[in-house]
C-alpha cells in the first residue's frame, strides 16, 4: 500500500509563515492536493495539482511538491487557519489521504 | 452552488447492514466522478469507494472491499453506498464528495452522516 506522511501537529505564531509536509514514495509524480478540515466541519480544498487554489481560497496558502515530498505553506497564518490539514494522492486506482496534521496557531 | 446532502446514518448493530444516500445539486450530477470518505471519531480521513461518471467502473478500500458497494443512480441525482456485514470499525461520519473535472481531486464535501455500529 502506498502511504503518506505528516507530522501529527505544527504550532506557529500568528503572521509567520507554517509549512506542513506530506511524504510518500515518487509523490513529485503524484496527482497532491491539501484539504482543510475545522473542528465539526466537512473538509475543504485549499490546494490542488500541486499549487492551486480554489476559487474563494485566500492567497497565502500556497504549495509545492518535489521529489518525495510536497507541503503546505500558509504565509501571514491567521488564527482562523487553526485546523487539520490532510494531504491526499493516489495509488493506482485508489485515493490515499495522509494522517492529518493539526496546525496550531499561537 | 453544489451542495451535497447525506442521509442514512443512524445506528445499527454488528452484522446488519445499512445504505447512505447523497442527493445532489448545483452541478451536472453525470459527468463527474463520486466519491465516498469516512472519518472515525477523533480520526483522520480514510477513503472507502469512488465511482465513475456512469458507474461502470468502481474501487474500494481494501478495508471494505467485498462488503460495501457504491452505486449512483443519474437520473436522481443520488449517489448510494451500501454497507453489508457492518463491524464497530466502520463507525465513522461519512461524507460523499464530488471528484473535480480533472478526476484527480474532491473538490465539494457534503456535511456527512453518522453511522454508529453497536450492540
Amino acid at each position: 500500500s502506498y502511504d503518506l506522511t505528516q507530522p501529527p501537529s505544527v504550532s506557529v505564531s500568528p503572521g509567520q509563515t507554517a509549512s506542513i509536509t506530506c511524504s510518500g514514495d515518487k509523490l513529485g509524480h503524484n496527482h497532491v492536493c491539501w484539504y482543510q478540515q475545522k473542528p465539526g466541519q466537512s473538509p475543504v480544498l485549499v490546494i490542488y495539482q500541486h499549487d492551486k487554489r480554489p476559487s474563494g481560497i485566500p492567497e497565502r496558502f500556497s504549495g509545492s511538491n518535489s521529489g518525495n515530498t510536497a507541503t503546505l505553506t500558509i504565509s501571514g497564518t491567521q488564527a482562523m487557519d487553526e485546523a487539520d490539514y490532510y494531504c491526499q494522492a493516489w495509488d493506482s486506482n485508489i485515493v490515499v489521504f495522509g494522517g492529518g496534521t493539526k496546525l496550531t496557531v499561537l | 452552488q453544489v451542495q451535497l446532502v447525506e442521509s442514512g446514518g443512524g445506528v445499527v448493530q454488528p452484522g446488519r447492514s445499512l445504505r447512505l444516500s447523497c442527493a445532489a445539486s448545483g452541478f451536472t450530477f453525470s459527468t463527474y466522478g463520486m466519491h465516498w470518505v469516512r472519518q472515525a471519531p477523533g480520526k483522520g480521513l480514510e477513503w472507502v469507494a469512488i465511482t465513475s461518471i456512469e458507474g461502470s467502473n468502481k474501487n474500494y478500500a481494501d478495508s471494505v472491499k467485498g462488503r460495501f458497494i457504491i452505486s449512483r443512480d443519474n437520473s436522481k441525482n443520488t449517489l448510494y453506498l451500501q454497507m453489508n456485514s457492518l463491524n464497530t470499525e466502520d463507525t465513522a461520519i461519512y461524507y460523499c464528495a464530488k471528484g473535480d473535472i480533472s478526476g484527480w481531486y474532491l473538490d465539494y464535501w457534503g456535511q456527512g452522516t453518522l453511522v454508529t455500529v453497536s450492540s
